[in-house]
């Protein structure tokens, strides 16, 4: 029983371009919200979170978009970057925890140059 | 920013052998260390979360005489598979936070392939 769902395994984009990554959670206690990034043979690495008091969170070229209606969240990385090109993992947990998470499966991003 | 480290890397063991994984903090003290595990084409699950000098709380469905794990300092905690089977075979990942709060931030270590021939 999948709790947090990304259901695309990848996503190409352009170099400059928009890059939309996608995740579904099915539990409606979960109030805190992750976007962790991973590059291979590494491990993943904290990147943007938001509470779900609030519906948006910006740092720099990332930012992470909760609709708490539809259970849905979103990172938005522009310009995309090559260096980009990751494996990017989306979690939830309860009560503001950065415990406990619950992960997805991963979004493998390429920012073709 | 925080690194952590665990070795090996890749590990390739019989069927009713123990594997130890080390997890350890290299540039700050882990109060708390989680351990996870990646079957292939599934997520990210936690086995557990050990405090330093405590006992290890395993979730759900997590036997915790088979997965022994130790945190007997601030910088290094260890996962023992004992006797192994080829069901165990996964990617096991460790992650560390300076305190016990739960706001902090978790870092990770790059991981640990564990094949059970």
């Amino acid at each position: 029983d999948q709790q947090v769902k990304q259901n695309s395994p990848s996503l190409s984009v352009q170099e400059g371009r928009i890059s939309i990554l996608n995740c579904d959670y099915t539990n409606s206690m979960f109030d805190y919200f992750l976007w962790y990034k991973k590059y291979p043979a590494e491990g993943p690495t904290f990147l943007i979170s938001i509470s779900s008091i609030k519906d948006k969170n910006e740092d720099g070229r990332f930012t992470v978009f909760l609709n708490k209606s539809a259970k849905h969240l979103s990172l938005h990385i522009v310009p995309s970057q090559p260096g980009d090109s990751a494996v990017y993992f989306c979690a939830a947990s309860f009560g503001g925890s950065n415990y406990k998470l619950t992960f997805g499966k991963g979004t493998l991003l390429t920012v073709n140059p | 920013g925080a690194v952590v480290s665990q070795h090996p890397s890749r590990v390739i063991c019989k069927s009713g052998t123990s594997v130890k994984i080390e997890c350890r903090s290299l540039d700050f003290q882990a109060t708390t260390m989680f351990w996870y595990r990646q079957f292939p084409k599934k997520s990210l699950m936690l086995m557990a979360t050990s405090n330093e000098g405590s006992k290890a709380t395993y979730e759900q469905g997590v036997e915790k005489d088979k997965f022994l794990i130790n945190h007997a300092s601030l910088t290094l905690s260890t996962l023992t598979v004992t006797s192994a089977h080829p069901e165990d075979s996964s990617f096991y990942i460790c992650s560390a936070s300076l305190t016990k709060y739960s706001t902090d931030t978790q870092y990770f270590g790059p991981g640990t392939r564990l094949t059970v021939l």
